[in-house]
């Protein structure tokens, strides 16, 4: 059974850059079915996607953070990873990665149990 | 971007009840609409995809229904494990959009 978990700092100060990995496991990230993305969740607040990458590395992202944001694959340790750039207080959040379906309704089909991160000065 | 909004925003209701909640595209969206339940701590669930498509080990008692601008998400008898919070998503364009969620709590 495929599973998804994010690793990472909890703790990132105000303009540094916050880092995240997802490891996959119980699978392959290199399928063509499905991108991986990130989603995150501000505390009382709902769910944004921050962007996705297929395991060839063709990247998209949301065009609100696509300034700040990089996401990269790395097919032999089955992981991909977040990076966002310097960070304010507005990106604390729940931080998930998430598989998504290519075809079909193009849904966040697995998602990792979340982390959460927490950024202050 | 496509903006969803759900209502009601907040839901109590007794195990045993039917409720259904709404999503609503600000522009249509075929049938490319997803539900999730989410608990506290917990994995966001996948539902139902593409409206009405049921997941894999997720019980008849749920079921989706609409296309284009308006879609609903319907339990039919409430069990104790459906206490949580609802989302839809939609597919359609990029980026991919969430509703604000409807927190379905035990009355």
């Amino acid at each position: 059974q495929l599973q998804l978990q994010e690793s990472g700092p909890g703790l990132v100060k105000v303009s540094e850059t916050l880092s995240l990995t997802c490891s996959v496991s119980g699978g392959s990230i290199s399928s063509s079915s499905y991108y991986w993305g990130w989603i995150r969740q501000p505390p009382g607040k709902g769910l944004e996607w921050i962007g996705s990458i297929f395991f060839t590395g063709s990247t998209f992202y949301s065009p609100s953070l696509k300034s700040r944001v990089t996401i990269s694959v790395d097919t032999s340790k089955d992981q991909f990873s977040l990076r966002l750039t310097s960070v304010t207080a507005a990106d604390t959040a729940v931080y998930y990665c998430a598989r998504r379906q290519l075809g079909g309704g193009g849904a966040f089909d697995i998602w990792g149990q979340g982390t959460m991160v927490t950024v202050s000065s | 971007d496509i903006q969803m909004t759900q209502s009601p925003s907040s839901l109590s209701a007794s195990v045993g009840d039917r409720v259904t909640i709404s999503c609503r595209a600000s522009q249509t969206i075929s049938r490319y609409l997803n539900w999730y339940q989410h608990k506290p701590g917990k994995a966001p669930k996948l539902l139902i995809s593409a409206a009405f498509n049921l997941q894999g080990g997720v019980p008849s008692r749920f079921s989706g229904w609409g296309s284009e601008t308006d879609f609903t998400l319907t339990i039919s008898s409430l069990q104790p494990e459906d206490f949580a919070t609802y989302y839809c998503q939609q597919s359609a364009n990029s980026p991919p959009t969430f509703g604000q969620g409807t927190k379905l709590e035990i009355k």
